[in-house]
């Protein structure tokens, strides 16, 4: 089965600049995504078709992609952005989702 | 405003079959592919399939073949995702998500449905 592998966590001072890795065999083939999970609420997008950011999603968030790596960057980090991010991608040969293992962002 | 709203926390022992609903407002409910997502205690959300409103089409991860079912009632905006034969490790919470964009992505997602599996 498809997999999509993320660092475990990553560490951020306030103001500093988060980057989360997410890489998969022929990532580079696909959309990528991002999710947003704080504790007990349900995740939010925050990236969409590797660069794009929905309404409503402050721009310092952004995502890039190259060759079949794809990061998520946070630029200026707030203690509000403390949570879990996923990735996420559509293998289009068994039209199935994949979601990432996951990254706890700590800001401190 | 689009909202997706489930149906709430279920306890079930195992073997038996539990059937969640997500109630679509605020768009058109046949417009956008619905998909179900479950994420146990402590982990990463797992993908589990999903339905195509519209046409009532469907696709499961292999995982859970034989042991779901999603369909969906039009006339009342409501997708239902059905597992049967529970065991303690499908104890997770349910998510029902809507699809956006050629990545299915994920743009709106309900609240949540704890389902919790113990003999």
């Amino acid at each position: 089965s498809y997999e999509l592998t993320q660092p475990p966590s990553v560490s951020v001072s306030p103001g500093q600049t988060a980057s989360i890795t997410c890489s998969g065999d022929k990532l580079g083939d696909k959309y990528a995504c991002w999710y947003q999970q704080k504790a007990g609420q349900s995740p939010v997008l925050v990236i969409y078709e590797d660069t794009r950011r929905p309404s409503g999603i402050p721009e310092r968030f952004s995502g890039s992609k190259s060759g079949n790596t794809a990061t998520l960057t946070i630029r200026g980090t707030q203690t509000m952005d403390e949570a879990d991010y996923y990735c996420q991608a559509w293998d289009s040969s068994t039209a199935e989702g994949v979601f990432g293992t996951g990254t706890k962002v700590t800001v401190l | 405003q689009v909202h997706l709203v489930q149906s709430g926390a279920e306890v079930k022992k195992p073997g038996a079959s539990v059937k969640v609903s997500c109630k679509a407002s605020g768009y058109t409910f046949t417009g956008y592919y619905l998909h179900w997502v479950r994420q146990a205690p402590g982990q990463g959300p797992e993908w589990m399939g999903w339905i195509n409103p519209n046409s009532g089409g469907t696709n499961y991860a292999q995982k859970f073949q034989g042991r779901v079912t999603m369909s969906t009632d039009t006339s009342i905006s409501t997708a239902y995702m059905e597992l049967r034969r529970l065991r303690s490790d499908d104890t997770a919470v349910y998510y029902c998500g809507r699809h956006s964009g050629p990545a299915a992505a994920l743009d709106y997602w309900g609240q949540g449905t704890l389902v919790t599996v113990s003999s």
